[in-house]
C-alpha cells in the first residue's frame, strides 16, 4: 500500500511551457485534492474532486486544469507556466465518512524561470 | 480578518519542554478541527482531530477546542528533536464541506 504517490519530484520549466503532475492513490479515496504551498503561505487548494469525472475549482485554480478519470488518478496539468507557479505542489486523497482526514503525497517542487 | 490565523513562529524550545501551538478562526460553521505535522521537505500528515470543543489526548500530544473563543490548541508534552517540523493547523465545515482551510503552520524546533 503505496498511499498517495507523486510525480516528477523536482522540475524546472520555462516560461510558457507546460507540463502534467501526477497523483495516484491506491487506498480507493473517492476524495482527491491538489494543493500549493508557497512559503509561509500554508496550503492553497487548487482544484478537488469528490469521485471519477467529477471536478471543481478551490481557492486558486487561475492556470490549471484537471481531470479524473479513474478513482485513482488526478492529474494537474499548468499550461503556460508563469514564474507565479513557482511552488510545491501536494496531491491528498480522503475517503466519505472522514473526508477530513486527507492524506497527502511526498509533493512535487517546481520552479519556473 | 482571515479565516484562521497561525503564529508562524519560529519556535525553539529545549527537549522536554511543554509546547503550545494556537490557531484562531472567523468562521463559526467550523466543526472539525486538524492538526497536521510536516518535516522538512515533506507532504503533511495528520497528527489529531477533534470534532466541535473540548479536548483530546495521544500520547503526548492534546488537542484542545475553544469554539467559544474560536481557539485552538495543541500541546506537546516531554518535547523530543524528533518533534522538529512545521505544525499546521486545519478546520473543516463537515458534512458535505469536506474542504480544509489550514493556518500558515508554525515551524518547531527541539534542541537536544
Amino acid at each position: 500500500n503505496a498511499g498517495v504517490t507523486q510525480t516528477p519530484k523536482f522540475r524546472i520549466l520555462k516560461i510558457g511551457q507546460s507540463m502534467t503532475l501526477q497523483c495516484t492513490q491506491d487506498m480507493n479515496h473517492n476524495y482527491m485534492y491538489w494543493y500549493r504551498q508557497d512559503p509561509g503561505m500554508g496550503l492553497k487548494l487548487i482544484y478537488y474532486s469528490v469521485g471519477a469525472g467529477i471536478t471543481d475549482k478551490g481557492e486558486v485554480p487561475n492556470g490549471y486544469n484537471v481531470s479524473r478519470s479513474t478513482t485513482e488518478d488526478f492529474p494537474l496539468r499548468l499550461e503556460l507556466a508563469a514564474p507565479s507557479q513557482t511552488s510545491v505542489y501536494f496531491c491528498a486523497s480522503s475517503t466519505t465518512p472522514a473526508p477530513y482526514e486527507q492524506y497527502f503525497g511526498p509533493g512535487t517542487r517546481l520552479t519556473v524561470t | 480578518q482571515k479565516e484562521v490565523e497561525q503564529d508562524p513562529g519560529p519556535l525553539s524550545v529545549p527537549e522536554g519542554a511543554i509546547v503550545s501551538l494556537n490557531c484562531t478562526y472567523s468562521n463559526s460553521a467550523f466543526q472539525y478541527f486538524m492538526w497536521y505535522r510536516q518535516y522538512s521537505r515533506k507532504g503533511p500528515e495528520l497528527l489529531m482531530y477533534t470534532y466541535s470543543s473540548g479536548n483530546k489526548e495521544d500520547g503526548r500530544f492534546t488537542a484542545q477546542v475553544d469554539k467559544s473563543s474560536k481557539y485552538i490548541s495543541l500541546f506537546i508534552r516531554d518535547s523530543q528533536p524528533s518533534d522538529s517540523a512545521t505544525y499546521l493547523c486545519a478546520m473543516s465545515g463537515g458534512g458535505s464541506n469536506y474542504k480544509l482551510t489550514f493556518g500558515k503552520g508554525t515551524l518547531l524546533t527541539v534542541n537536544p
